[in-house]
C-alpha cells in the first residue's frame, strides 16, 4: 500500500520559474494538506483541503496555489519561485474526525537558485 | 490554540528509557495530545495519541496527569534507530490541520 506519494523527491529551480509539486494518496482521505519545513524548524502549514473542490489557506500561503479536483490528488503550485521558497515540502492526508493522525509523504526537497 | 513547550534536545544511550515531557498549560477540554516522530529526510510519523491517564502501544507510552497541563512520551529501551525529532501536538481531532512546534531532537548514543 502506497499511502501518500510525493513527486519529485528533489528539484532545483531558477528564480522566477514555476512548477507543480505532486501529491497523491490512496487511502480515500478527505483531508489533505501541504507543509514546508525549513532547516532546524518544525512544519508550517501552507494550504489545506477538506475535500474535493474545497481548499483554504494555512499559515504561509503566499506564493503558492492549490486545487483539489479529486479526492486522491492535491498538487501544490509555485507561481514564480523565489530563493525564500527553498525548503522541504511535505504533503499529508487524514480521515475527517481523526485529523490528528495524519499520514505524511516522504517530502520534496526544493532548491531555488 | 494551545501552545506546547518541550526540550530542544536530549541525549541518551542505547537500552535506556527516555522520557520527553511536553508542557501545554492552555489545553482545551476537547483537545487531544498527539506525538509524532520524524527521521532525517522523512516525513513525520504518528506515534501515539491520548486524552488522559496512560496510553500504550507497541512503540511508546504516553502519560497524561489529571490536570492535562503536561504529558510525557516514554520510549522504553531506546536503540540507535530511535534517533529522531519528536513533536508534541495539542488539538482536537476535528481540527483541520496540525500545528507543529520545533520538537525535541533525541540523540541516542551506542
Amino acid at each position: 500500500n502506497a499511502g501518500v506519494t510525493q513527486t519529485p523527491k528533489f528539484q532545483v529551480l531558477k528564480t522566477g520559474q514555476s512548477m507543480t509539486l505532486q501529491c497523491a494518496q490512496d487511502m480515500n482521505h478527505e483531508y489533505m494538506s501541504w507543509y514546508r519545513q525549513d532547516p532546524g524548524m518544525g512544519l508550517r502549514l501552507i494550504h489545506y483541503s477538506v475535500g474535493a473542490g474545497i481548499t483554504d489557506q494555512g499559515e504561509v500561503p503566499n506564493g503558492y496555489n492549490v486545487s483539489r479536483s479529486t479526492t486522491e490528488d492535491f498538487p501544490l503550485r509555485l507561481l514564480s519561485a523565489a530563493p525564500s521558497q527553498t525548503s522541504v515540502y511535505f504533503c499529508a492526508s487524514s480521515d475527517p474526525g481523526q485529523l490528528t493522525e495524519a499520514f505524511f509523504g516522504q517530502g520534496t526537497r526544493l532548491t531555488v537558485v | 490554540l494551545a501552545k506546547t513547550t518541550q526540550p530542544i534536545s536530549m541525549d541518551s544511550y542505547e537500552g535506556q528509557e527516555v522520557n520527553i515531557t511536553c508542557s501545554h498549560n492552555n489545553i482545551a477540554t476537547n483537545d487531544y495530545i498527539t506525538w509524532y516522530q520524524q527521521f532525517p529526510s522523512q516525513g513525520p510519523r504518528f506515534i501515539i495519541q491520548g486524552y488522559k491517564t496512560k496510553v500504550t502501544n507497541e512503540v511508546a507510552s504516553l502519560f497524561i496527569p489529571a490536570d492535562r497541563k503536561s504529558s510525557t512520551l516514554s520510549l522504553p529501551r531506546v536503540s540507535l534507530s530511535d534517533t529522531a525529532v519528536y513533536y508534541c501536538l495539542v488539538g482536537y481531532t476535528g481540527r483541520r490541520a496540525l500545528t507543529f512546534g520545533s520538537g525535541t531532537r533525541l540523540q541516542v548514543q551506542p
